[in-house]
This record gives C-alpha cells, sequence and structure tokens, in this order.
C-alpha cells in the first residue's frame, strides 16, 4: 500500500528565513504527487502538483518542489517565508491507477513577523 | 462560482444520535470523496464513488455509510456517533479523465463539516 511520510510535524521560522519540507513516499509505480496547504480555519487547496515532465515545478505564492525519483521524495520549498504562509503542508500521493489519494501526516508551520 | 459545498459546517450532536452531513457540487465531476480528518492528523479516506459505483474502504467503520443520490450530491451518515467520530468530515471531487485533462486527478475540497460528539 502506498504511504507518505513528513518528517517534519511542527516548523517555526522568522520571516525571510527559507522553508524546505520534507516528503517521501513509499509507492514504487508512477505516481502522481501535491501539496496542499490548509490556512487556519480554511479547507485544503491545492499548493502545486507534480504529473510528468519536469521535476522542479512552481506553484502558487512563490513555492516550488522538486522531485526525485531515485530518492522517493518531493520535498517543498520556499526561499523566502511570510507570515500568511503560516498554515499546515500536506503532502499526497496517488498511483497513476487512481482511485484514491493518499495524504502524509501533515507539517505544521508557523511563521513569526 | 463552481465549488464544493458542505452543510452544515458545525454540527454538534449527542453520543449516539444519527447524523447526516451533505456535499454538493457544481463542477459535474464523477468522482466524491469523505474524507475524516482529526485534529492534528493527516485527512483518511472514508469511501468514494466513481459514478454511482461505491467503493468502501477496508477500515471505515461500519457506523459510516453514504448515499450518492445524484451527480451533485453525496452525503455521509453516521449512524451512532461516539466520541471518538468527533472530527472534521471533508468532502472532495474530482473530474474523470488522463493526464491531459485539465483538472485531472486533482481533488477540489470543501470547506469541511466539523462534528462534535457530546
Amino acid at each position: 500500500a502506498q504511504s507518505v511520510s513528513q518528517h517534519n510535524h511542527h516548523v517555526i521560522l522568522s520571516e525571510a528565513a527559507s522553508l524546505e519540507l520534507g516528503c517521501n513516499y513509499s509507492y514504487g509505480g508512477t505516481v502522481n504527487l501535491f501539496w496542499y496547504v490548509q490556512y487556519p480555519g480554511q479547507h485544503l487547496q491545492l499548493l502545486l502538483k507534480y504529473f510528468s515532465g519536469d521535476p522542479l515545478v512552481k506553484g502558487i505564492k512563490g513555492f516550488e518542489a522538486e522531485f526525485i525519483k531515485s530518492k522517493f521524495s518531493f520535498n517543498l520549498r520556499k526561499p523566502s517565508v511570510q507570515w500568511s504562509d503560516t498554515a499546515e503542508y500536506f503532502c499526497a500521493v496517488v498511483n497513476t491507477g487512481f482511485q484514491k489519494l493518499v495524504f502524509g501526516t501533515g507539517t505544521r508551520l508557523l511563521v513569526s513577523p | 462560482d463552481a465549488m464544493v459545498i458542505q452543510n452544515p459546517r458545525y454540527q454538534v450532536t449527542q453520543f449516539g444520535k444519527p447524523v447526516t452531513l451533505s456535499c454538493s457540487q457544481t463542477l459535474n465531476h464523477n468522482v466524491m470523496y469523505w474524507y475524516q480528518q482529526k485534529s492534528s492528523q493527516a485527512p483518511k479516506l472514508l469511501f468514494h464513488y466513481y459514478d454511482k459505483d461505491f467503493n468502501n474502504e477496508a477500515d471505515t467503520p461500519d457506523n459510516f455509510q453514504s448515499r450518492r443520490p445524484n451527480t451533485s450530491f453525496c452525503f455521509l451518515d453516521i449512524r451512532s456517533p461516539g466520541l471518538g467520530d468527533a472530527a472534521m468530515y471533508l468532502c472532495a471531487t474530482r473530474p474523470v479523465g488522463g493526464q491531459g485533462v485539465t483538472g485531472a486527478n486533482v481533488l477540489t475540497f470543501g470547506a469541511g463539516s466539523r462534528l462534535t460528539v457530546l
């Protein structure tokens, strides 16, 4: 069964610091990868996705993620975080036979002004 | 705007008193999902519909049932809520199609229904 691991459960950064959140998945087949963000009191929103092609994908709000197939990883990055990036971030994976999206346990990011 | 709408946003019920949560979508997506998200945990898939075909996760308790009377609506019924069922319940939809289809394999989530069990 596919699974997703997010190594950092809580991250605290100051504004303008760089961010990298780790994500590893277990499925060995062809996958689609996603990062979702959940701002306080709001619903899950898609941040970015990887289907195929360039392994470096860019999403909204200056976020990007790099798919490294050999490492089964899809880490999320942002060069300079803002206070408004305070949220919970979920990595998710589906196999391309797609029936269900499996989430990681999430990383709660707190950005202090 | 086309979206996924969940009602109610907040539901308080008593231990053992049945609850129904609803989800409607204007996206005309074929697939609808119900996830349970407990505090500080990842969303956990309960079941999903592929059109009218119902797919239950193996570890979803029998206490949870679902109905999809038409493409637009899907309901989650909790027959006898226990304290452990207190959670946020998320509905999501996606279109059917290959990766060439716009939005394929991307779930659109509703705002969720937060269930409190007293």
